[in-house]
């Protein structure tokens, strides 16, 4: 069983449209996070929400939008897409977002945006 | 200049050697650090992590952490093809607003036959 899964694996979009990408978590985990990786493997979180509740929301463009329908599922919906949101974008999830917890990391979303 | 720096290779060594993997930090206030691995087109997943000064060792794994030069390191021992990944430092403060992470850049490794 797949820890934490997200879908699509792959996302090839033009400028301008709007995309939603998903993420589920089966580990039972309070807190989950949306991070981008860049082409130079540079990996930068964008969100955190705990138990539904948004913790953490570095300096992202409002374009981007979480969405938590319940603690297993963050979702990242992104209006108007920019040649620059092109990336890996990484769903994790670790037990109740405190330090040290273990971070658990999806197989990432490629998105290219033509 | 970013708050966690990190070589980013790419680093090629032969079957068998002695792999060492930095990093350098700014911020003071990071007081976790973890090394995470990341194979091609997959997630990172976690290989150590230490909260203190001082050495930490985990089969052909170290990690090292020094808080007063504010550098860490990963050693590999007896590195293995296998080992070839992207590996990635990771720290945390003890500021409030949950489990925040700061990566470095990721060092690419190759580790041939």
């Amino acid at each position: 069983d797949t820890a934490v899964s997200q879908t699509p694996k792959y996302l090839v979009t033009q400028m301008g449209n709007d995309k939603s990408i998903k993420c589920e978590q089966n580990l039972g985990h309070d807190t989950m996070y949306w991070y981008k990786q860049d082409s130079k493997k540079f990996l930068k979180i964008m969100f955190s929400y705990n138990n539904k509740e948004l913790i953490i929301n570095e300096t992202v463009p409002n374009r981007f939008s979480p969405k938590s329908p319940d603690k297993a599922h963050l979702n990242l919906h992104i209006n108007s897409l920019e040649l620059g949101d092109s990336a890996v974008y990484f769903c994790a999830s670790s037990h109740l977002g405190r330090a040290l917890d273990t971070q658990y990391f999806g197989p990432g979303t490629r998105l290219t945006v033509l | 200049q970013k708050e966690v720096e990190q070589d980013p290779g790419p680093l090629s060594v032969p079957e068998g050697a002695i792999v060492s993997l930095n990093c350098t930090y700014s911020n003071s206030a990071f007081q976790y650090f973890m090394w995470y691995r990341q194979y091609s087109r997959k997630g990172p997943e976690l290989l150590m992590y230490t909260y203190s000064s001082g050495n930490k060792e985990d089969g052909r794994f170290t990690a090292q952490v020094d808080k007063s030069s504010k550098y860490i390191s990963l050693f590999i021992r007896d590195s293995q093809p296998s080992d070839s990944a992207t590996y990635l430092c990771a720290m945390e403060g003890l500021t409030g607003g949950g489990n925040k992470l700061t990566f470095g850049t990721g060092t690419q490794l190759k580790v041939e036959l």
